[in-house]
């Protein structure tokens, strides 16, 4: 099955710590997305990379990181300068170019205690 | 900046009603529009994509429709089922596939 996939599904971290979130995906996609989505509010985009070894910041990459080393890998580091980490965290991928779909894994939802 | 907004927040209505979700952007220079459905707890499916030179698609009872020129679309569920309930989001495409999503509109059908 060619798909998306995120893990952790839950995700609990203490204040101060850094935590990796994981995304695969089998689709041979170039394009893969970072969003958050919090309760009320629209996704918002954290990063984004376009091809391998290449990566840009969205609307709120402050306090995140990602790398783009495999194409079929776009791990988030969410490190401890991200004063509100609290939310549901989607990753999506795309064929590269104008008029593609996204497509979206299941999301990791992480809660700082 | 582009705003995408959502009308209604939510919606409730019987089994077996047609219905029309609203979504408007603020910056009609998009590429694409694309629709999608999240059930509680989880990722996004998506539903239809119209591009920025098509006025409408259609996937079986599903119809989206896209006027850049009022900066709206709608997206039209024939025959509605329970099975539908779910939040329904809509993005603007503003460039290298950066998406703007509105807040989305809740809906719930009743058998």
């Amino acid at each position: 099955d060619g798909g998306i996939t995120q893990s952790p599904k839950y995700l609990f971290r203490k204040e101060g710590q850094n935590v990796t979130l994981s995304c695969e995906q089998n689709l041979n996609h170039d394009a893969m997305y970072w969003y958050r989505q919090d309760p009320g509010q629209g996704l918002r985009l954290i990063y984004y990379s376009q091809i391998v070894n290449d990566f840009q910041k969205g609307d709120i990459a402050e306090g995140y990181s990602v790398s783009r080393e495999k194409k079929e890998s776009f791990p988030l580091t969410v490190t401890s300068a991200q004063k509100n980490p609290t939310a549901f965290y989607l990753c999506a991928s795309s064929i590269s170019g104008a008029y593609n779909e996204q497509f979206f894994g299941p999301g990791t939802r992480l809660t700082v205690l | 900046k582009q705003e995408v907004t959502q009308i209604p927040a939510a919606l409730s209505v019987p089994e077996g009603e047609n219905l029309v979700l609203n979504c408007s952007f603020t910056d009609s220079a998009i590429y694409n529009l694309q629709w999608f459905r999240q059930d509680p707890g989880k990722g996004l499916t998506s539903l239809l994509l119209i591009q920025s030179s098509q006025r409408e698609q259609t996937s079986g009872r599903l119809n989206a429709s896209l006027d850049k020129s009022s900066g709206r679309s709608t997206l039209y569920i024939a025959a509605s089922q329970p099975g539908d309930s779910a939040t329904y989001l809509c993005a603007a495409d503003t460039g290298f596939q950066k998406l703007v999503f509105g807040t989305g509109t809740r809906l719930l059908v009743s058998p």
